[in-house]
């Protein structure tokens, strides 16, 4: 187990309302990352907090926000949300001072299901 | 063009076959490279990081071709539990990390 936890573990939503996914990151973790996970394809990033800072982002837009508290753990909140939101998302953490050189450490995930 | 591509596959092959996996970038500016693998249902956990000089790890190889801009992973002596996802990773010079969409291996008896 990485020591990244994720909650919930599944959520079902429909179009247009608001969600809230949370994420703590592994002990001694100052960094993480958000990525969204459609069926069949690859994690794509949507963005990375550094000490509660955003830190890059990915080709998301603005309704997918996100915040980092004191404690390094997060949140990823997606508004007015869209059929195509339905998705896996994972949180990553790394001990990087931002960036992606350290190893990410992945949560086991948030499926995310739009009607 | 994708930034990263992979052939999803699956490739299906016997135990104990070695079996290479490329994946080709776009960026020339990138700046670093991984494999990670991803089981049914599970989470990616980093594999091994690909070096410019080559790196191997047991019966893993990754190796990177920056010529030709692709990344690949060698796997030997095939074992059943090596069936999974297998994804690239492409650091840009942006400092944003592509997945590719991942390559499927199934190991057979």
């Amino acid at each position: 187990e990485t020591g990244v936890t994720q909650s919930p573990t599944h959520l079902i939503k429909t179009r247009g309302q608001q969600v809230t996914l949370r994420c703590s990151s592994q002990s001694g973790h100052n960094t993480v990352s958000w990525y969204q996970q459609a069926l069949g394809q690859g994690p794509q990033f949507i963005f990375q907090y550094y000490r509660e800072e955003e830190n890059g982002r990915g080709n998301f837009p603005p309704r997918f926000s996100g915040l980092q508290f004191p404690n390094y753990s997060s949140e990823l909140n997606v508004n007015a949300l869209e059929l195509d939101d339905s998705a896996l998302y994972l949180c990553a953490s790394s001990a990087a001072t931002g960036g992606f050189e350290d190893t990410q450490y992945f949560g086991p995930g948030t499926r995310l299901t739009v009607l | 063009r994708k930034e990263v591509e992979q052939d999803p596959g699956p490739f299906n092959v016997p135990e104990g076959a070695t079996v290479a996996f490329n994946c080709t970038y776009s960026n020339s500016a990138s700046q670093s490279f991984f494999w990670y693998r991803q089981d049914c249902r599970k989470e990616p956990k980093l594999l091994m990081s690909v070096y410019s000089s080559g790196n191997e790890d047991g019966r893993f190889t990754a190796q990177l071709n920056r010529a030709s801009q692709y990344i690949s992973l060698l796997i030997r002596d095939s074992k059943l539990s090596d069936s999974a996802t297998y994804l690239c990773v492409v650091v840009g010079g942006s400092y944003i990390p592509t997945f590719g969409r991942g390559t499927s291996l199934i190991v057979h008896p």
